[in-house]
């Protein structure tokens, strides 16, 4: 079964610092990997995915992940905090079923 | 980029109404919409998949009855939330997918904050 691990619920840093979201997975076959944000009474904005190809994924605001098979990881990661990217960070599977598996979140607070 | 709105944003209704939400792709068709509750401090939870022209597969805790969805064309999905009651009380998102059996990726729209009074 797929299943989405999103050890942190709470991840501080100050504005400037490279931060880092960790998320692990487990699937059967290959997986698609997603990391979604999502701000205060918002729907999930789309960040970054991984579904082949380069293990290091670019996304948008500035933020990239990378992708370990043999870690079966997918952290997502940034050189330089803003405050603006302060929210709650979501990590998602597609292991084959028609869905998308998400973690608990993560809260991202990036501190001035 | 693909669009999909919900509408309404946020929604107040007295206990035993019923409260329809809907759920729009603006520049894309979906043949597959899903519905999700988060509950605060929460991850999403999958209520149910809903297709078009065709009945809802709703996940296994969900009433059926309670949460009505109506897929009707292309690119509309609606979840009726029938005699609410306050433990109905969530932020309801819904998403989308233009090509889900070769992106898998979806598309969400901005959630609608419902309370139940």
């Amino acid at each position: 079964a797929q299943s989405v691990a999103q050890p942190e619920d709470q991840v501080n840093v100050a504005e400037g610092n490279p931060l880092t979201v960790k998320c692990t997975y487990s699937v059967s076959g290959n997986p698609y990997l997603f990391w979604y944000v999502q701000y205060p009474n918002r729907g999930l904005q789309f960040l970054l995915k991984y579904i082949t190809g380069d293990n290091l994924v670019k996304g948008s605001y500035g933020f990239e992940a990378e992708f370990n098979k043999s870690q079966t990881s997918f952290h997502l990661k940034k050189p330089s905090a803003l405050v603006s990217d302060s929210a709650l960070y979501f990590c998602a599977v597609n292991g084959g079923a028609n869905n998308l598996f998400f973690g608990t979140g993560t809260r991202l607070t990036v501190i001035p | 980029g693909a669009v999909v709105s919900q509408h309404p944003s946020w929604v107040i209704c007295k206990s035993g109404t019923s409260v329809k939400i809907e759920c729009r792709s603006l520049d894309f068709q979906a043949t597959t919409m899903f519905w999700y509750r988060q509950f605060p401090k929460q991850s999403l939870m999958l209520m149910a998949t809903s297709n078009e022209g065709s009945k809802a597969t709703y996940e296994q805790g969900v009433e059926k009855d309670k949460f009505l969805i109506n897929h009707a064309s292309l690119t509309l999905s609606t979840l009726t939330v029938t005699s609410a009651h306050p433990e109905d009380s969530s932020f309801y998102i819904c998403s989308a997918s233009r090509d889900w059996t070769n992106t898998g990726e979806l598309f969400f729209g901005e959630g609608s904050r419902l309370t139940v009074l």
